[in-house]
């Protein structure tokens, strides 16, 4: 089994749908992160949580929230989905420190 | 601001040949330096990392240099195979005890046979 699971790995909505992205994890990490790929952007941050009540925002983080459930699960949520949220995202985990970070698979979301 | 430029964002070698990527980050309080490579359909994952008080490391093929002063860093591939094939991308540690990777748009790597 991976270490950072991904659900759905794909999904298509339709436009001002609410749509959540689930993240969980095996590798026991304090350290949660959302990444948003787009070609040509690289991976950009969306919301980032070191435990269950510390939240913070990353650089693109209007029109997403976020939900620590526990340790080993951390959710992003897109409240009224628009198009230009179509891309791939990306779950990660770290250790405190100059640590790796561990990715999912990733999902694929495409708005229309 | 908090940002990572990587070039170039595609490169194409022979097979055999050496692929260097370069980055330059805007923090100079960054002191842990990753490049991942990302295949297709998967997650990016760890190549090799590099921390400020180091200049150089190699692994294998695979090798890191970092500049501080100018706060340069390089991934440099020896010996290319298809394999090595796939997008790379560079980060540095950013905001309060680096806790933040920030990532470079990353570089489309294609070894032609």
């Amino acid at each position: 089994d991976a270490d950072v699971t991904q659900t759905p790995r794909n999904r298509i909505t339709k436009t001002g749908k609410r749509i959540m992205l689930e993240c969980s994890q095996t590798k026991g990490h304090d350290r949660m992160y959302w990444y948003r790929q787009d070609p040509g952007l690289g991976l950009r941050l969306i919301y980032y949580s070191f435990d269950v009540k510390d939240i913070n925002k990353g650089e693109i983080s209007d029109g997403y929230s976020v939900s620590r459930q526990a340790q080993a699960k951390f959710s992003l949520s897109l409240e009224s989905a628009i198009p230009n949220q179509t891309a791939l995202y990306f779950c990660a985990t770290r250790t405190p420190g100059n640590t790796e970070a561990f990715f999912g698979q990733g999902t694929r979301l495409t708005v229309v | 601001g908090e940002n990572v430029e990587q070039h170039p964002s595609t490169l194409s070698v022979q097979e055999g040949d050496s692929a260097v990527i370069k980055c330059t980050y805007s923090d100079s309080a960054s002191n842990y330096f990753p490049w991942y490579k990302q295949e297709l359909g998967k997650g990016p994952q760890l190549i090799i990392d590099i921390r400020s008080n180091v200049g150089e490391k190699k692994d294998q093929r695979i090798a890191v240099t970092l500049n501080k002063t100018a706060k340069h860093f390089s991934l440099h591939i020896t010996e290319t195979q298809p394999e090595d094939s796939a997008v790379y991308f560079c980060a540095a540690s950013m905001g309060e005890y680096g806790n933040k990777l920030v990532f470079g748009a990353g570089t489309i790597l294609r070894v032609k046979s």
